[in-house]
C-alpha cells in the first residue's frame, strides 16, 4: 500500500477483555516496529520484527502483550486481560532493512480501557 | 542504556520567526544516528531531519536545520520562517548502530505552538 495502515483507529474496551491491533506495513518493508505512546509521553519501543521473526521483544511490558507477523507483512499486537494502564496510542512503523532505513509510521490505534 | 532528553515540554513562536528546540542524549558509542520527527494531530510521525554522528556538517532540510554538538551530546532543531503548519509535537530520537533492531529511542517531545 501507499503507507502504513493501522486498524482500528480507535478502540474502547472494558478492563479484562482481550484486544487485537493490526498493522499493514508498506509493501517490501522487511522491518516492522510497534511502539506505545501514553498520554503526553514519548514513544516507548515494544517489539521489532525482521520478516516473520521477532529478534527484539525487549519492550513488551508484560506477558499479557504478544505480537506476531505473518507472510512478512501484516502484524497483530494482542493485549490480553487489558488493564487501565494499557490505555495509549499504539503506533506501528515499517522500514527497509538496515541502519539507514527510515521508519514510516502509521496513524496509530488509540486504545481506551474503561 | 541510551536516553534522550527534551527539556522543553512546550515552545511558542510567532509566525515567520525562528525557534530552536533542544535535545540532549546520553550514549557511550561513537557511531549512531539522530532524528527529529514531527507528530501533527493526525498522530502520524513524519521524519523531519536526520543526522549521522560521523558527519561533522549539520544536516539541513529547507527551513529545518540542526545544531549537532557531538562532544556535548546535543542535537537541537532550528525552524526558520515558522509556518502555522509547523505546529505539532516534535520528537528527538536516537538510533544505535550496534543494535540489531535499529530501533529508535525517543525523547518525551516538545509541543510547538505557532502564533499567527
Amino acid at each position: 500500500g501507499a503507507g502504513v495502515s493501522q486498524s482500528p483507529s480507535n478502540k474502547v474496551t472494558e478492563k479484562g477483555k482481550d484486544v487485537e491491533l493490526r498493522c499493514d506495513p508498506i509493501s517490501g518493508h522487511t522491518a516492522l516496529y510497534w511502539y506505545r505512546q501514553s498520554l503526553g509521553q514519548g514513544l516507548e519501543f515494544l517489539i521489532y520484527f525482521q520478516g516473520n521473526s521477532a529478534p527484539d521483544k525487549s519492550g513488551l511490558p508484560s506477558d499479557r502483550f504478544s505480537a506476531e507477523r505473518t507472510g512478512g507483512s501484516v502484524s497483530t499486537l494482542t493485549i490480553q486481560r487489558t488493564q487501565q494502564e494499557d490505555s495509549a496510542v499504539y503506533l506501528c512503523a515499517s522500514s527497509l532493512e538496515g541502519a539507514t532505513g527510515e521508519l514510516f509510521f502509521g496513524e496509530g490505534s488509540r486504545l481506551t480501557v474503561l | 542504556a541510551q536516553t534522550v532528553t527534551q527539556s522543553q515540554p512546550e515552545m511558542s513562536v510567532q509566525e515567520a520567526e525562528t525557534v530552536t528546540l533542544s535535545c540532549t542524549y546520553d550514549t557511550s558509542e561513537s557511531d549512531y544516528y539522530l532524528f527529529w520527527y514531527k507528530q501533527p494531530p493526525s498522530r502520524q510521525m513524519i521524519l523531519v531531519i536526520r543526522q549521522e554522528a560521523y558527519k561533522q556538517q549539520n544536516a539541513t532540510e529547507n527551513r529545518f536545520s540542526v545544531n549537532f554538538q557531538k562532544a556535548a551530546k546535543s542535537f537541537s532543531l532550528k525552524i526558520s520562517d515558522s509556518q502555522l503548519g509547523d505546529a505539532a509535537m516534535y520528537f528527538c530520537a536516537y538510533r544505535r548502530l550496534m543494535d540489531s533492531s535499529y530501533k529508535l529511542i525517543f525523547g518525551s517531545g516538545t509541543r510547538l505552538l505557532v502564533r499567527p
